[in-house]
Formats: C-alpha cells, structure tokens, sequence
C-alpha cells in the first residue's frame, strides 16, 4: 500500500521557474523524506523534514511539513534543466527497530530551457 | 567510494529459472533494504534487514528470500521466476534514517 502520494503526477515548467510538488500520508510519521531520480539511476536524497519540524531549507530546495494536514510540499526555486526527474516522497512510521520508508508513486517533473 | 553496488545490472530469466541478486555496501551500514520499482507504483519494501544474520518481510514478499550473512552483503533470491517478477530492483542502505540506494538491477522474466 502506498502511504505518500505525490500531486501531480507530471509537471512542465520552463527554464527559471520554480517547480511545487506536493505528497499527502495517511498514517503518522516519524519523519518525510524527499528523493530524486533521474532516468534509469538509482533515488539521491534530497531532504529529511522530522515530525516536529515545520520547514526545511536546502539550497534551492524548501520542505515543509503539515502534520495536521498530513501534508508536505517541495518546493524547487529557478529550475534547470538538470531539475528533470522523477522526484519521490517518502515517509517513515514508527515500526519498532525497523526503519522502513514507504514510497509515493513520484512526480515526473520536466524543466524546459 | 563505490556506496551501495548492485549486481548483476541486467538479467533475462526464462519463468521458473532461479538466481540472485547481490548488494554490497561499503558504508558500514546496519540497514539494508531490497525494493522493487515498477512504472506509476512507485517503489515496494520487498525484504530488509536490521543487521548481519536478521531479515524481515517487507510489503511484498512472497516470491522472494533474502540472506544477510555479512554486514555488508545483502542478497535477494529468485527462486522460480514468474513473469511478474519482471521489474527494477534497487537494493538501499542506512544508518540514520537517509537511504543510499543503489544503480538498479533491471530484471525480465519471459
């Protein structure tokens, strides 16, 4: 089952604009991730945002987290072309010793120069 | 500074073959962690593993096992290939919660 569920599924934006993607949980968390993947490579982590934090800066990249919403935007200021991937949430739950990550099913974003 | 290798990179199975698929990592890592990635599914806990010689059930197991016999290898078995098996397996690792993953192991069963 899916816990993190990206919106929306694709996004084009020219050169210099800045890209917003959104991920929506069902479950509580412990904390969110945001990961990307360009095509046919292995996922890069971006940014880990903890329960008790409500934003997090990262270069070009702003997180925030909505806890009461069960919500979190990622936010990429100026895009480049290199921007282009898939980018995936990921969230982690309170399992015990075990650290596992649930993945949404990503947003494929396209930066047009 | 290779992180997270996967082995082998490519692999056709005929349905019913067996093989393994291997992970290493040299980041002296506690958690690994074997996904399968297949297109709008986003990626699937198959098994993991919280340390040398333990392994756990993920969110799709069956079909598969796992061995995590040294703290640096972490190995996912086929043993009889269905064609729903086809898909990319990416095999990751951690300590504090980030997931190093690997290259990806793109796997087709006919």
């Amino acid at each position: 089952s899916q816990q993190g569920e990206e919106d929306p599924q694709a996004l084009s934006i020219q050169e210099g604009e800045n890209a917003t993607m959104n991920c929506s949980y069902k479950t509580s968390i412990n904390n969110l991730q945001w990961y990307r993947q360009n095509s046919g490579r292995g996922l890069v982590h971006l940014i880990l945002i903890r329960s008790n934090e409500r934003e997090k800066h990262s270069g070009r990249l702003r997180v925030t987290l909505d806890t009461s919403k069960k919500s979190s935007s990622l936010l990429i200021t100026a895009s480049r072309a290199a921007d282009t991937a898939s980018y995936f949430c990921a969230t982690e739950g309170f399992s015990g010793s075990a650290r596992q990550l649930t993945f949404g099913s990503g947003t494929q974003l396209t930066v047009l120069p | 500074n290779a992180g997270v290798t996967q082995t082998p990179k490519f692999r056709v199975l005929k349905t019913g073959q067996s093989m393994t698929l291997l992970c290493a990592q040299d980041m002296n890592h506690e958690y690994m962690y074997w996904y399968r990635q297949d297109p709008g599914m986003g990626l699937r806990l198959i098994h993991y593993s919280v340390g040398e010689g333990t392994t756990a059930k993920g969110e799709v197991p069956d079909g598969y096992n796992v061995s995590r016999l040294k703290k640096q290898n972490f190995l996912l078995g086929l043993e009889s290939a269905a064609p729903s098996q086809t898909s990319v397996y990416f095999c990751a690792s951690s300590n504090t919660g980030e997931l190093f993953f690997g290259e990806g192991s793109r796997l087709t069963v006919l």
